[in-house]
């Protein structure tokens, strides 16, 4: 079974920059897998914030950007804003025998 | 605006089969490049995939729950329904029913239902 592996925890003081990022198991993560990134808030839905890899849905805050990064998927605040203490969610594409694939996620905690 | 709720016991005894059912309101199930997903999240947890299906009845399901998932849709009234047999406390989480996009082009999970907890115990 494959693995999708974010950083546990990060904490990024107000107005700062802070990068998470999503590793495969199998290997560098390319377009090809499609890189979806998702924040939850304590007791809400997820959101979802980047599709893609790195297109914005419509309501997503400029200062939230992807991209690839070293092999991986990865997620850049910028600018960091206290509510965006959240749980951040990447999701990545396997084809048709494994599907989706959510990451174990991050908790950015804004101090 | 696409509205997507879930429905369906909050408590179901072990062994037993968890039968939800997710209504989409403001828009088709039958509509490409649309699926239909099931997302789980245990207490404390992450969230994890439990697959998807799309209006003609082609699914693609979590690997891990392969054997124990069935997905159904009803395009006549507008839902889709998880079945998961033979549960076990480790089935007890928040389930979560959300639209993906083939070919991500519009993202996964862009609608959501506001999530059903379902708890497995005796």
């Amino acid at each position: 079974q494959t693995v999708v592996t974010q950083e546990p925890s990060l904490t990024v003081s107000p107005g700062g920059t802070v990068t998470l990022t999503c590793a495969s198991s199998s290997g560098a993560v390319t377009s090809g897998f499609y890189p979806n990134w998702f924040q939850q808030r304590p007791g809400q839905v997820p959101r979802a914030l980047i599709y893609s890899t790195s297109i914005r849905h419509s309501w997503t805050p400029a200062r939230f950007s992807g991209s690839l990064l070293g092999g991986k998927a990865a997620l850049t605040l910028s600018g960091v804003q206290p509510e965006d203490e959240a749980d951040y969610y990447c999701l990545l594409f396997y084809g048709g025998a494994q599907g989706w694939v959510f990451g174990g996620g991050t908790k950015l905690t804004v101090l | 605006q696409l509205q997507l709720q879930e429905s369906g016991p909050g408590l179901v005894k072990p062994s037993e089969t968890l039968s939800l059912t997710c209504a989409v309101s403001g828009g088709s199930i039958s509509t490409w490049p649309y699926y239909w997903a099931w997302i789980r999240q245990p207490p404390g947890r992450g969230l994890e995939w439990i697959g998807h299906i799309y209006y003609t009845g082609s699914t693609s399901y979590n690997p891990s729950l392969r054997s124990r998932v069935t997905m159904s849709v009803d395009t006549s009234n507008n839902h889709f329904s998880l079945k998961l047999n033979s549960v076990t406390a480790a089935d007890t989480a928040v389930y979560y029913c959300a639209r993906q996009s083939g070919g991500d082009t519009s993202g996964q999970g862009d609608y959501w239902g506001q999530g059903t907890q379902v708890s497995v115990s005796s």
